[in-house]
């Protein structure tokens, strides 16, 4: 059963900082993953969507990239605003599977 | 932009009763879910529709059923509802396998 954990589970930074957030999916036959951002309270906003054959994708500041081989996928935030504060949650559809699993999602919080 | 519409957005109702959460697309998507949130335990898949009439068990199907009469509604339905179902349930759709989830903004229901 594929399992996603998401590291760090909470993040603070200083606005402006460049960051990294981790996701790792324990089963590498997947065939997309996606990221997703949660305001409190919300539903879910799709961020971007990595096909496996596929290494990354960009919109703005964001960078997603996917090394199917390893099991791991960064989301990479430039200029980190407050804006930005909120929680990332990634998930992968997997080849046994017609559904997206989930990670537990980080939270970060982005100081003025 | 695809809308997943979710009726309510809080509902407050008492163990026993019959619940009707309501999910409503207007693009022709063919694939629908719902899932529950819960504090340190993510997002889980309830059930999901492929197909007007199929569905399929997610991986907490217990005490919930499902109805697509219609390509567009997706409803999810608590047979007697119990505190433990207090719950964030968030609706999805995408327009088939392998694509990404576009979400609704989620219904927050309390059973006391």
């Amino acid at each position: 059963k594929q399992e996603v954990t998401q590291i760090p589970a909470a993040l603070s930074v200083p606005e402006g900082e460049n960051l990294v957030l981790n996701c790792s999916f324990t089963d590498s036959a997947i065939y997309n993953l996606q990221w997703f951002r949660q305001d409190p309270g919300k539903g879910l906003t799709s961020l971007l969507l990595i096909q496996s054959s596929q290494r990354e994708q960009t919109s703005g500041r964001l960078n997603a990239s996917l090394d199917k081989s390893s099991g791991r996928s960064t989301l990479y935030i430039a200029a980190s605003q407050p804006g930005d504060s909120a929680t990332y949650l990634c998930a992968v559809m997997d080849t046994g599977r017609r559904a997206l699993t989930f990670g537990s999602g980080t939270r970060l919080q982005v100081q003025p | 932009d695809v809308k997943v519409t979710q009726s309510s957005r809080y509902l407050v109702k008492r163990t026993g009763e019959k619940v009707f959460l309501e999910c409503v697309q207007d693009m022709d998507h063919e694939n629908m879910f719902w899932y529950r949130q819960d504090p340190g335990l993510g997002l889980r898949l309830i059930y999901f529709s492929y197909d007007v009439k199929m569905k399929e068990k997610g991986d907490i199907p217990e005490g919930y059923s499902v109805s697509r009469e219609k390509k567009e509604r997706f409803s999810l339905i608590l047979e007697s509802a119990s505190t433990n179902q207090t719950s964030m349930y968030l609706c999805a759709s995408s327009p088939g396998d392998h694509y990404g989830y576009t979400f609704g903004s989620g219904t927050r229901l309390t059973v006391v």
